[in-house]
């Protein structure tokens, strides 16, 4: 399974859109890129995910570089409820999740 | 829809003490999902059922852990003799199938060994 890198922690103003990176230069052609966020005393949750094109849910948006190395998850308009870690998570079919240490994200009023 | 359920919520014990979580999945689920999260850290992978059945254990410490999964619906983790890194919160999920990896979390257990 390909590794990725995202930055240990983040800031973002409420209201603003927040914009998490991810690097993952060694993604498999087969393989997609999953988000998940973990609110404080919870367990994990799904957010989007992707192979080669943009997605957008209602909970965020995934913008995916064209040679797939990188990609950036966007939360339009960040709430305090939005304060999480956030996991980047490079999966394929038959595999496993395998979640490093994410980005820390506090939004702040 | 009922969320995933897990019990108890927090458990203490002592080391060399044995202890046992519950988790009942997504009623439909057919792949449960056991997790341990070390402060700190994203949660690791223990063990994938497809039903009733092991898919994936090889993260499983088999000299202390078990699970089981019987008629393919609730499922039970037990840690026996427990350690002081054993310490973590062990989280359950489960989803539809083996394809997609929309993996739905319960609140977790946290244990502490003392």
């Amino acid at each position: 399974d390909a590794k990725t890198t995202q930055p240990t922690s983040m800031d973002c103003a409420e209201g603003r859109a927040a914009n998490l990176p991810c690097n993952h230069s060694t993604i498999s052609g087969n393989e997609y890129v999953y988000w998940y966020r973990q609110i404080h005393s919870q367990g994990p949750q799904y957010i989007i995910h992707g192979l080669k094109n943009n997605e957008t849910n209602e909970m965020a948006s995934l913008i995916i570089t064209e040679d797939r190395k990188s990609s950036t998850l966007i939360l339009p308009h960040a709430t305090l409820r939005d304060t999480a870690v956030y996991y980047c998570i490079v999966w394929r079919q038959g595999g496993k999740l395998i979640f490093g240490q994410g980005t820390e994200l506090s939004v702040k009023p | 829809e009922a969320g995933v359920a897990q019990s108890p919520r927090y458990k203490i014990i002592e080391k060399r003490q044995s202890v046992a979580f519950w988790c009942n999945p997504i009623s439909g689920h057919a792949t449960l999902y056991w997790y341990q999260q070390i402060l700190g850290q994203g949660p690791k992978l223990l063990i994938q059922f497809q039903n009733n059945g092991v898919v994936d254990d090889s993260q499983l410490p088999k000299d202390r852990f078990s699970a089981e999964r019987l008629k393919g619906v609730d499922s039970t983790l037990k840690i026996q003799p427990a350690k002081l890194e054993d310490s973590a919160v062990y989280l359950c999920a489960s989803s539809q199938g083996l394809a997609g990896v929309e993996q739905y979390f319960g609140p977790g257990t946290r244990l502490t060994v003392t």
